[in-house]
This record gives structure tokens, C-alpha cells and sequence, in this order.
């Protein structure tokens, strides 16, 4: 079925720090993985996302690297800031052609502490 | 312009009231989702809509009824709610393309049912 499992489900680290969220997903015809930042209050917010032809991605102080053999994902972010405080959401479009649709982990509590 | 507006922010209705939830987008995207998110939860997808058609329907009570009128609006019109209905209701919108497009999301509607 189409599952996304993500890990940790909180993860608190010193400004400065790295972090590093990591998700596995079912369909290994799964073509498009992004990661959205959820502010209390907003709705998600796209931070960075990768398609399947590629291996890894970056954008300053984000990356997003896939593993489609193992079918895994990750976010590292570094030089974490106390405005990276959110909650973390990997999805996996599942679906194939066309539009399909976006499934998502159970999501990361990011704390960055001062 | 890259943003989805949803309203209204806030809602209060009785378990009898018939209200509507509004989105609006002017991307051009002939995808249109409703996803339902409760507190410290991932959005979970209710339905899609494909060029102003339902594509998907995620086994959701027929107490929430979607409406497309055009291919910028979506509509989601509730009746006869239950309390455990209150949630964030997110609308977002993709380019109809390999289901490897970006999916921008609204501020959300928060939904109370007393």
C-alpha cells in the first residue's frame, strides 16, 4: 500500500547543529519526494523536493539525498537556526503518471535551541 | 503568483449547520486536492480533483461534498458534522503533469463542530 514512515518523530539540537530527518516509502514506483515545513497556525510550506532521476539536492542550508534502491529518503539541514523550529513533513507521490498523490509522514518535531 | 487562498480562516458551526469551505487559485494547475489534518497529525488526503472532475475520493462521508465550479475554484460544503470533524481543512493545487510537481498548499481553514 502507499505508506511513508519518517524518523524522528522529535529532534531538538543546539543553533548551530545539524539535523537530519530521515523517511522510507512503500511504492517503488514513487517518483517525486518533497519536503514541506509547517509553522504553527499555516499550512505546509514546500522547502526543497526531489525527483527520482536524481540523488541528492541542495538549496544553502537544506538537502534532500534519495536512495531508490533502498527506498529511502532524507532532509539534513545545517547550521540549524531557532527559525528552523517547525514541524517536518517528507511525502512520496504515489500514483505514477499524472498528477497522483502526495502521501506524507507522520512528521518531525524540530526544536532549535538558543 | 504561487499562492492558494482558502476561507474562510476560521469557522464555528452546530452539528445542524450547512457551511461551505472556500479555495481559489490562480496558477493555471488543473489539480486541485482537500486534505484533513488533525492536531499533531500529517494531512491526510479526502479528494482530488482533475480538470474540474473528481479523480479521487478517499472513502470520505458523504457529509462532506466537494464542488469544483471552475478551474481555479473548489468548494467543500459540509452538512450534519461531527465534532470529530474539527480540523484544519488544507486545500493545494499542482500542475497536472508526471505527478512530479510541486503542491502548494492554503493557510488552511480551521474547522470547529460543537
Amino acid at each position: 500500500g502507499e505508506n511513508v514512515e519518517q524518523h524522528p518523530s522529535t529532534l531538538s539540537v543546539q543553533e548551530g547543529d545539524s539535523a537530519v530527518i530521515k523517511c522510507t516509502y512503500s511504492d517503488s514506483a514513487s517518483n517525486y519526494f518533497p519536503w514541506y515545513k509547517q509553522e504553527l497556525g499555516k499550512g505546509p510550506q514546500l522547502i526543497i523536493d526531489i525527483r527520482s532521476n536524481v540523488g541528492e539536492k541542495k538549496d544553502q542550508r537544506i538537502a534532500v539525498t534519495l536512495n531508490k534502491t533502498a527506498k529511502h529518503f532524507s532532509l539534513h539541514i545545517t547550521e540549524t537556526q531557532p527559525e528552523d523550529s517547525a514541524v517536518y513533513f517528507c511525502a512520496a507521490n504515489f500514483g505514477g503518471t499524472s498528477y497522483g498523490k502526495l502521501t506524507f509522514g507522520q512528521g518531525t518535531i524540530l526544536t532549535v535551541h538558543p | 503568483d504561487t499562492e492558494v487562498t482558502q476561507t474562510p480562516k476560521h469557522l464555528v458551526m452546530g452539528m445542524t449547520n450547512k457551511k461551505s469551505l472556500k479555495c481559489e487559485q490562480h496558477m493555471g494547475h488543473r489539480a486541485m486536492y482537500w486534505y484533513k489534518q488533525k492536531a499533531k497529525k500529517p494531512p491526510e488526503l479526502m479528494f482530488v480533483y482533475s480538470y474540474e472532475k473528481l479523480s479521487i475520493n478517499e472513502s470520505v462521508p458523504s457529509r462532506f461534498s466537494p464542488e469544483c465550479p471552475n478551474s481555479s475554484l473548489l468548494n467543500l460544503h459540509l452538512h450534519a458534522l461531527q465534532p470529530e470533524d474539527s480540523a484544519l481543512y488544507l486545500c493545494a493545487s499542482r500542475d497536472r503533469g508526471t505527478g512530479s510537481t510541486e503542491a502548494f498548499f492554503g493557510q488552511g481553514t480551521r474547522l470547529t463542530v460543537v
